[in-house]
């Protein structure tokens, strides 16, 4: 049963838009909550990360949006690249550095 | 700096026949980790070291075994492979988190496994 669930499993949209992914936890002892970005035939790699004492956090066009009550977080891609297709995992840890990761979302922009 | 080397690329066994999972690292890290990714199934962990010399289940331990041969290296072994182990296997890195820090999981490129 996965710890992290994500939504939506994939998505399209128009070079310029708004990609935006959803992620939902019930453990609320996690408090470390990481997205990772993979590319077709790549290892995943940490493209952003929040903790639950800050509800935004921005890094060029990628921002981590986190509500702590509703135990949900989202990312969005800003301005949307052909360059940002691949897949987004999010994921949740709680100090232990076991990460429990979504199911992931495949992103596709279209030029 | 090579980062997390894994190999083989990509193997096919037979049901029952049993392979290693070979994987390196060279940033010195001292927690190394296994994952199997399926599609819809994101990343699970398998097996995971905290420090040489230790070993600890993950989610979907059985199947199985793992040793950790020195700081740098953390093999994977199926000692006979099932259909249901069809994957891609990844290893990762890290360094523990520090007080208010973050923790940086680094990935291998991953082994693909056809199990027939």
């Amino acid at each position: 049963q996965q710890q992290v669930k994500q939504s939506p499993q994939s998505l399209i949209v128009q070079k310029g838009g708004i990609s935006i992914i959803n992620c939902a936890y019930e453990n609320t002892a996690f408090d470390y909550f990481p997205w990772y970005q993979q590319f077709p035939g790549k290892g995943p790699a940490l493209l952003i990360a929040i903790r639950p004492d800050v509800s935004e956090k921005k890094e060029g066009r990628f921002t981590i949006s986190f509500n702590k009550s509703a135990k949900q977080f989202s990312l969005h891609i800003m301005d949307s690249q052909p360059g940002d297709s691949a897949t987004y995992f999010c994921a949740a840890s709680k100090g232990d550095y076991k990460l429990s990761f979504g199911a992931g979302t495949t992103v596709t922009v279209r030029a | 700096n090579a980062g997390v080397t894994q190999t083989p690329k990509f193997q096919v066994l037979k049901t029952g026949q049993s392979m290693t999972l070979q994987c390196a690292q060279d940033m010195n890290h001292n927690s190394m980790y296994w994952y199997r990714q399926d599609p819809g199934m994101g990343l699970r962990l398998i097996y995971y070291s905290a420090s040489e010399g230790t070993t600890d289940k993950g989610e979907v331990p059985n199947g199985y075994n793992v040793s950790r041969l020195n700081k740098r290296e953390f093999s994977l072994r199926l000692e006979s492979a099932a259909p249901s182990q069809t994957s891609v296997y990844f290893c990762a890195s890290s360094e523990p988190r520090t007080s208010g820090g973050w923790e940086t999981q680094y990935f291998g490129p991953g082994t693909r496994l056809l199990v027939l």
